[in-house]
């Protein structure tokens, strides 16, 4: 039972580029969503799915895409990446959003250049 | 969106003491739980409770719903117990957990 596995755990990127962060539970939870933590911040919600073909915008989605075509993947897009968009990126993932505490992966850590 | 509070946002102990930490919330929540982030970047779930008292360990939470907030107990801190703890609210907007800015704990020997 791997839990939440996240990949990659580091990348540097150039602007402009673009790239997809891996997320993947084992768990057979409904809800998975994405955050985005920057220094002395707490998390901030960019997307998250509720459950397979349905997903949802958060408080940051900007510059980001996602999908959820089966129930244990939810990939994270950046179309075309900025600075702004240096972060660690965390997902996490639920048998339902309520009634459920959240189960996190290790994280992303991102930097633009 | 729902406002989360924390306080204090920064906390440094002696190894042994206790603490409280708190979680102030503007509004009505359907999910509350609590965090603890090692200083390795893992979080890891310690509470879901929306309300009502939990107890795991030397760790225990309570949420008076009705007066929008929760504590964080501590118990005999141990250096294990460093790191940031963070406070998670879902109102009506059913999958839009709202994190507070976090309290740094420090657990000194």
């Amino acid at each position: 039972n791997a839990g939440v596995t996240q990949t990659p755990k580091f990348q540097v990127l150039k602007t402009g580029q673009s790239m997809t962060l891996q997320c993947a539970q084992d768990m057979n939870h409904e809800y998975m969503s994405w955050y985005r933590q920057d220094p002395g911040m707490g998390l901030r919600l960019i997307h998250y799915s509720v459950g397979a073909g349905i997903t949802d915008q958060g408080e940051v989605p900007n510059g980001y895409n996602v999908s959820r075509s089966t129930t244990e993947d939810f990939p994270l897009r950046l179309l075309s990446a900025a600075p702004s968009q240096t972060s660690v990126y965390f997902c996490a993932s639920s048998y339902t959003a309520h009634n459920y505490g959240y189960t996190f992966g290790s994280g992303t850590r991102l930097t633009v250049v | 969106g729902i406002q989360v509070e924390q306080s204090p946002p920064d906390l440094i102990l002696q190894e042994g003491a206790n603490s409280t930490l708190r979680c102030n919330f503007s509004d009505s929540v359907n999910n509350l739980q609590w965090f603890h982030q090692n200083p390795w970047g893992q979080l890891i779930n310690l509470f879901y409770i929306p309300s009502g008292t939990k107890q795991n360990g030397r760790l225990s939470a309570t949420t008076v719903a009705t007066e929008r907030y929760s504590l964080l107990y501590i118990s005999s801190s141990q250096t294990t117990d460093s790191g940031v703890y963070f406070c998670a609210v879902e109102g009506d907007s059913w999958g839009k957990s709202q994190f507070g800015a976090g309290t740094q704990v420090v657990v000194t020997p």
